[in-house]
């Protein structure tokens, strides 16, 4: 079965880090893109960045609202990724969600969707 | 960025009613455009990707169509399980964006 299972979530004071992880299972994970959608309380889904996989030279890019801040990373032989949040604000609370797209979608489209885990930022 | 506006942000129908929603992209996206169901608490889902792609095990009531601007969702006989807030994506450029969600109530 495929899935993908985030963690690292929680409760974090504003300027502080914190790193989520996103573990996947039921597929070759290293041959996959791994993106990071966020949604804030109440409100619609945002794009938070992606990494290509190293076939497609591993490189990221990132909404601009998270550029400098974040980091997205990936462990292929763990076939986990992650998303480093550093400086984080109150505006990046946040149910965070990692997703792919399988080989029978066109890469930006998601069909593979983990729980979600959530982001509190607050003092 | 590419911005997706979707309308109407709410709409409240009977079981049975054929329930349209559509999003407008603000540039020309030709047919890079996906829409996703998400229900209260759980993770979105892919329900139809280029526009008009039906995803595999959805039911054929879900369609789409459109391409450059314009986009049309299309929900033939709305059921009580189609209870659930629809956004549309484009993915012709980066960033990816979002539609702000169209919420489906029953009357």
């Amino acid at each position: 079965e495929v899935q993908l299972v985030e963690s690292g979530g929680g409760l974090v004071q504003p300027g502080r880090s914190l790193r989520l992880s996103c573990t996947a299972s039921g597929f070759t994970f290293g041959d996959y893109a791994m993106s990071w959608v966020r949604q804030a309380p109440g409100k619609g889904l945002e794009w938070v960045g992606f990494i290509r996989s190293k076939t497609y030279g591993g490189t990221t890019e990132y909404a601009a609202s998270v550029k400098g801040r974040f980091t997205i990373s990936r462990d292929d032989s763990k076939s986990i990724a992650y998303l480093q949040m550093n400086s984080l604000k109150t505006e990046d609370t946040a149910v965070y969600y990692c997703t792919s797209s399988s080989r029978r979608v066109p890469r930006g489209a998601f069909d593979i969707w983990g729980q979600g885990t959530m982001v509190t930022v607050s003092s | 960025d590419i911005q997706m506006t979707q309308s109407p942000s709410s709409l409240s129908a009977s079981v049975g009613d054929r329930v349209t929603i559509t999003c407008q992209a603000s540039q020309d996206i030709s047919n890079y455009l996906n829409w996703y169901q998400q229900k209260p608490g759980k993770a979105p889902k892919l329900l139809i990707y280029d526009a008009s792609n039906l995803e595999t095990g959805v039911p054929s009531r879900f369609s789409g169509s459109g391409s450059g601007t314009d986009f049309t969702f299309t929900i033939s006989s709305l059921q009580p399980e189609d209870i659930a807030t629809y956004y549309c994506q484009q993915y012709n450029n980066l960033p990816r964006t979002f539609g702000q969600g169209t919420k489906v109530e029953i009357k």
